[in-house]
């Protein structure tokens, strides 16, 4: 059973970088078939995607968001990482960590769901 | 980007009902439709993928269908733990987008 867990500062000053790390167990991040999430859902919101990342360490992000964002991958130490820069009020949610799956579409290795997902973090950001 | 459209946004039902929510997308998204189920400080677990695919571990009165631009889920016989809110989420194309949610509670 795949487990995953964030970790990071739960308040973030406006202006500054949020900062989360996701660790998973009970699998590889280096197998492939896989893209590693980031998710979050603002207070009584729905949820909104935030980006994807594979093992090579291709990154994949929502455009609305895309200019502030960076994830990145530690393939030794099982973990992926999303860092978010000049956040805002707007930023407050609770992030999730997912596992997505992919499959072939089209000759594309696309992803078709998340199966298993962290419990979630509250980072609220204010001064 | 799609919109996911869900239906109703709350709804009311009774140990043993059969209830039904539904999705539209704003576009096309041939079958690439999931639907996840969120307790109160949980996270989402899914529950159908690809349209109609049940994922392991999830009982068979769940069960969903669609294609194209209308989706649904169906529970076929709510038990007490069903009632919860329910998000279905389009795969399609990126940005990946969710419904807004619909919120199942006990009459």
């Amino acid at each position: 059973q795949v487990h995953l867990q964030e970790s990071g500062p739960g308040l973030v000053r406006p202006s500054q970088t949020l900062s989360l790390l996701c660790t998973v167990s009970g699998g590889s991040i280096s197998s492939g078939g896989f893209y590693w999430s980031w998710i979050r859902q603002h207070p009584g919101k729905g949820l909104e995607w935030v980006g994807s990342i594979d093992y090579f360490g291709n990154t994949y992000y929502n455009p609305s968001l895309k200019s502030r964002l960076t994830m990145s991958v530690d393939t030794s130490k099982n973990e992926f990482s999303l860092k978010m820069s000049s956040v805002t009020a707007a930023d407050t949610a609770v992030y999730y960590c997912a596992r997505g799956i992919l499959v072939l579409r089209s000759s594309n290795w696309l992803l078709s769901h998340f199966d298993f997902w962290g419990q979630g973090t509250l980072v609220t950001a204010s001064s | 980007d799609i919109q996911m459209t869900q239906s109703p946004s709350s709804l009311s039902a009774s140990v043993g009902d059969r209830v039904t929510i539904t999705c539209r997308a704003s576009q096309d998204v041939s079958r690439y439709v999931n639907w996840y189920q969120q307790k109160p400080g949980k996270a989402p677990m899914l529950l159908i993928f690809t349209a109609s695919t049940l994922q392991s571990g999830v009982p068979s009165g769940f069960s969903g269908s669609g294609s194209g631009t209308d989706f649904t889920l169906t529970i076929s016989s709510l038990q007490p733990e069903d009632f919860a809110t329910y998000f279905c989420q389009q795969t399609y194309s990126v940005p990946y987008t969710f419904g807004q949610g619909t919120k199942l509670d006990i009459k």
